[in-house]
């Protein structure tokens, strides 16, 4: 069974507030990271995709960081604004499937 | 460009029923995938496929079948539904998932009775 954790599993913040996530996944058989924003009844959207340790994304406010020797990812936002909030997922990609966490819900307030 | 498309987007079914559920998508994707989500459970995997003719089992695949006869189609068929099988349902594709992220249908709301 692949474990796929994610910390916390829900975060109320201000807005202005940057804030960050923790996605903990296997070490071995690893092929790559996704990250996604899933909205209020809304289908998931990828954000990040990484495949080597040490690998940085940024995408406006948001950014990611991997490592794989230690398996965890970390997800950052700056600045957060009232449209960030939304559910936040990071999905392992293990040979041939992707399989995901629970998922970070994320409230920005005015 | 539709993206992938899900049908029916709400379905009522009875204890015992069989149906099936569509998912097509026009993008030539080799990857296609069946999740369902339930509260406080995230996503989890139902089946999967990497290629037309390939299908594997996911995390929770008991009560599900799949075929993949095309790149474009991947249903999922309920064989005897059950109310432990209310769910809201999702496909999802990817061409290569160690470049791009998968791209999700809009869900298929189940209600088993």
């Amino acid at each position: 069974i692949l474990n796929v954790e994610q910390s916390p599993q829900s975060l109320h913040v201000q807005e202005g507030d940057s804030t960050n996530f923790t996605c903990s996944f296997p070490s071995s058989n690893f092929y790559a990271l996704h990250w996604y924003r899933w909205e209020t009844a809304k289908s998931p959207e990828a954000l990040f995709v990484m495949t080597l340790n040490g690998d940085e994304k940024k995408k406006g406010r948001i950014s990611a960081t991997l490592n794989t020797k230690e398996g965890y990812s970390y997800l950052y936002i700056k600045g957060s604004q009232p449209e960030d909030s939304a559910t936040y997922l990071c999905a392992f990609h293990n040979t041939d499937k992707l399989i995901f966490g629970t998922g970070t819900r994320l409230q920005v307030f005015p | 460009n539709a993206g992938v498309t899900q049908t029916p987007k709400f379905q009522v079914l009875k204890t015992g029923q069989s149906m099936t559920l569509q998912c097509a998508q026009d993008m030539n994707h080799e990857y296609m995938s069946w999740y369902r989500q339930d509260p406080g459970m995230g996503l989890r995997l139902i089946h999967y496929s990497v290629g037309a003719g390939i299908t594997d089992q996911g995390e929770v695949p008991n009560g599900y079948n799949v075929s993949r006869s095309t790149t474009e189609d991947f249903p999922l068929r309920l064989l005897s539904a059950a109310p432990s099988q209310t769910s809201v349902y999702f496909c999802a594709s990817g061409r290569e998932p160690t470049l791009d992220g998968y791209t999700f249908g809009s869900g298929t709301r189940l209600t088993v009775v």
